[in-house]
């Protein structure tokens, strides 16, 4: 079955560290680019990061220095270490598959899952 | 960076045509894409390239866009379409922010 399945959401204080997880199946996995796009409660969606197949790593400027995406295309899973949590870091984190057609890969997202919540709180 | 307008809520009756728009200074000059969120579940990409539709998308979903708006219209609303939508614009000459989403719009069928 084709699916991506999110993992290590929690409750966590601000300046504490949390490691999200994506298992990702049906599909070549290093093929994809994969991102993770996160909600706040009652928000719109916001991208957070991608990782190409090859590794190459794109961060939003509000995540840039303390979140870091990795993929471990041997395990067709992807990572996000969250460090120095803020309160405006509590969103559900849905990881999502980009799409590619004809050789060309872009920038949007053919396959969701169903997300892992995280809030940080004092 | 730049910034896409939905509005919060739209609401329609069965069978009618809904219409949930995405403004933006931008939209004339990339692509839209579109996104269906229905509660506890994960989105599903509804339309790329603004009026593509992925397989398995029912007709009556469709896209167009005219000027800095772009537009997602759905003829004979169902209550199954009850669900949050959001549209997404790609910058792809940006590396800081390649992805911008839309606020999203509740669409509620009465």
């Amino acid at each position: 079955e084709v699916q991506l399945v999110e993992s290590g959401g929690g409750f966590i204080q601000p300046g504490g560290s949390l490691r999200l997880s994506c298992a990702a199946s049906g599909f070549t996995f290093t093929t994809y680019a994969m991102t993770w796009v996160r909600q706040a409660p009652g928000k719109g969606l916001e991208w957070v990061s991608t990782i190409s197949g090859s590794g190459t790593t794109y961060y939003a400027t509000s995540v840039e220095g303390r979140f870091t995406i990795s993929r471990d295309n041997s395990k067709n899973m992807l990572f996000l270490q969250m460090r120095t949590l803020r309160v405006e870091d509590t969103a559900l984190y849905f990881c999502a598959k980009g799409h590619c057609s004809g050789g060309n890969c872009y920038w949007f997202f053919d396959l969701w899952g169903r997300g892992t919540l995280v809030t940080v709180s004092s | 960076s730049y910034e896409l307008t939905q509005p919060p809520s739209v609401s329609v009756s069965p069978g009618q045509t809904a219409r949930i728009t995405c403004s933006g200074d931008a939209v004339p000059k990339k692509y839209s894409y579109w996104y269906q969120q229905k509660p506890g579940q994960a989105p599903v990409l509804l339309m790329y390239k603004d009026s593509e539709r992925p397989s398995g998308i029912p007709e009556r979903f469709s896209g167009s866009s005219s000027g800095t708006t772009v537009t997602l219209t759905i003829s004979g609303v169902q209550a199954e379409d009850e669900a949050d939508y959001h549209c997404q614009l790609v910058d792809s000459d940006s590396t800081y922010l390649p992805v911008v989403f839309g606020g999203g719009t509740k669409l509620t069928v009465l």
